[in-house]
This record gives C-alpha cells, structure tokens and sequence, in this order.
C-alpha cells in the first residue's frame, strides 16, 4: 500500500513569511510524529499526535510552530514569521496504534533566505 | 532526558571489509532500540530493532545486540557491499508515553569498489 507522503517536497521561502508543510500518514495508522533533520544533525522530535488525545508538543521549538491533524488523517505543520534557522528537512512519520515502528515519509526541505 | 550517542563518521571501507557503528544510549525505563538507514535520494527507512535486553535485531545482514549492562547497541555487518553506503542512524523509543524517537547524529557510511 500507499506510504508516508508528505507535500512540497522542497519549499524556499522568505524570513518573515508563514510556511505550511503537509503529512498524510499510512491509512489507519493513528499515530502521527513531526521530526526536523537539520544539515549534519539527527532528528529531533517536534510534536505527536495519537487518535483524540491531547497531542504532545513538548517538542516544537518556539510558539511559532504549531500542528494540527484532521481525526486520523492529514496532519499540517505550520511556521509563522520563519527565520534561517528554521531551514531544515520536516519529516513525517507514522505509526499504529501502540506500535513501534515508525514509517516516514521523504520529507520536506525548508529553506529560508 | 533520553540521549543517543553514536560514532562520528564519516567512515570509509573498503567492499567486503567488516562494519562496527557504535551506539551508546541514556535512558530512564527500558526503551526499544533501534537502526534506521537513509539511503542516498530516499526517506528513513527502519533498518533492525530489538526491544528488550539481550535481543538481537538483524536485516540484510547487518545485525545488533541490545546491551542493558552497557547500555549499548552496535550496529554490525560482516562484509559490506558498495550498495550499503548510507547515513545510519542509531535510535530509543520513548516508552513513557508518545513513543517518540530519540536520534543519534548519524553516521555516513561510504563504501568503495
């Protein structure tokens, strides 16, 4: 079946402006996990989302970025006023309910001149 | 909190040479653990995991040992092929709740004819 997909694949922006990246998870899947690959570093986790619960944002770096996921369907991460420092790859992944393995998706690479 | 500690690379081996990535880990509880691969052009992909204390995770003929006594998981593979060159990442799931992955930095892996 279908994987992670996630959309654009490459986004250029400039500081200051707002950037919106889209994640569709496997169907079915209803845990959904936002990560930021910056250049020469791992992952760190942004913010995870499992059915109705209250999501988990003890990642997101600042209050300029929030989510958001329709039931257990499409999530969107946005980043208000970016800055240079928010270039990154945004990756998606998903999972099952109480399972491990996460999938991801290709990713979103940021840049903000 | 949670941390992971993996060799700095790059490392560069021959074809058909042994392969040994370190990967310590700091952790409260007991976590799964885990290697993902990228690929050069491709997502993350989940390479081994092993989910509790002296299992051994293993694909492609690279395998790990989940380590509890030195909180280690190193990841092996007897003779390396040009195809397995690769950013690998050495990774612990949060059990306490979200499940979250926690990355190591990666380890680039290039391996020559």
């Amino acid at each position: 079946g279908a994987g992670v997909s996630q959309s654009p694949s490459n986004k250029v922006t400039e500081k200051g402006k707002d950037v919106e990246l889209r994640c569709d998870p496997i169907s079915g899947h209803t845990a959904l996990y936002w990560y930021r690959q910056r250049l020469g570093q791992g992952l760190e986790f942004l913010i995870y989302f499992q059915g109705n619960s209250a999501p988990d944002k003890s990642g997101l770096p600042s209050d300029r970025f929030s989510a958001e996921r329709t039931g257990e369907s499409v999530s969107t991460l946005t980043i208000q006023r970016t800055q240079q420092e928010d270039s990154a790859v945004y990756l998606c992944a998903s999972s099952t309910t109480g399972g491990e393995t996460q999938y991801f998706g290709p990713g979103t690479r940021l840049l903000v001149l | 909190g949670d941390s992971v500690t993996q060799m700095e690379g790059p490392v560069t081996l021959s074809e058909e040479a042994f392969l040994t990535i370190n990967c310590t880990y700091t952790a409260t509880g007991y976590p799964s653990l885990f290697w993902y691969v990228q690929y050069p052009g491709e997502g993350l992909q989940l390479l081994l995991k092993a989910t509790k204390a002296d299992d051994k995770g293993s694909n492609k003929g690279f395998e790990a040992t989940y380590r509890k006594e030195t909180t280690s998981f190193h990841l092996e593979k007897g003779s390396v092929q040009v195809s397995d060159s690769a950013v690998y990442f050495c990774a612990l799931s949060d059990r306490g709740g979200s499940e979250k992955l926690v990355f190591g930095k990666g380890t680039k892996l290039t391996v020559n004819p």
